[in-house]
């Protein structure tokens, strides 16, 4: 089955460091990537999606993605974390004609003041 | 604003109980989704729908039904609740039919089954 890893369960960076959570994608046709984050007790929020074009994608909130078919990956970066930002982030794909997000375990981020 | 709601946010319930938990969505989205969130699997697919009476099943379906009589509501009914149920429950709906799009995710029911 085509599916979504995700390397890191827990990520500690200090306010003001830059990040990179990763995500790497089982082969499989074109995949439209997704990174989400989830605030503690909310909903998933879209940060950014990647369906064709420029490998470099820019979200909301400061953060960027790179498509890399080469590595199978799509890895989430920020130059300069804020508290803020502290959450858990997933990353996601839709393969093919299937219409249904397949979600890696997630990436908890904290945050050092 | 167009939302999505969930309800209730929180339920205990008995093992053996039904429980249905609600989804109720304003953007006349066609597609819907149910998930469940678990420490260390992510968001796993229960059942999906595609329009009014449209049901299809998920990854993780057994145990649970689903329902698609108006393009708003996608209530979750678990027949005979069981502790290997207890999760928190995410509804999610998207507009596009014909290609990936969007999900907007609804702030989750948490359930507990003693």
């Amino acid at each position: 089955a085509q599916s979504v890893t995700q390397p890191d369960i827990h990520i500690t960076v200090s306010e003001g460091a830059s990040l990179e959570l990763r995500c790497n994608y089982s082969y499989g046709a074109t995949p439209y990537l997704f990174w989400y984050v989830q605030s503690p007790g909310q909903g998933l929020q879209l940060l950014l999606k990647y369906f064709s074009g420029d490998t470099l994608v820019q979200g909301i909130k400061g953060f960027e993605a790179e498509f890399k078919r080469s590595q199978s990956s799509f890895n989430l970066r920020k130059p300069s974390v804020h508290w803020s930002d502290a959450a858990e982030y997933f990353c996601a794909r839709i393969s093919g004609s299937a219409r249904q997000l397949t979600f890696g375990s997630g990436t908890q981020l904290t945050v050092l003041p | 604003d167009a939302e999505i709601t969930q309800s209730p946010r929180h339920k205990i319930t008995e093992t053996g109980r039904q429980v249905t938990l609600a989804c109720h969505q304003t953007w006349n989205h066609n597609n819907m989704f149910w998930y469940r969130q678990d420490l260390g699997h992510g968001l796993r697919l229960i059942h999906y729908s595609y329009g009014v009476q449209d049901t299809n099943k998920g990854e993780v379906s057994d145990g649970y039904s689903v329902s698609r009589s108006n393009t708003e509501d996608l209530p979750l009914t678990l027949e005979s609740a069981a502790s290997s149920q207890t999760s928190v429950y995410f509804c999610a709906s998207s507009e596009r039919t014909g290609g990936p799009g969007e999900l907007f995710f609804g702030e989750g029911s948490r359930l507990t089954v003693l």
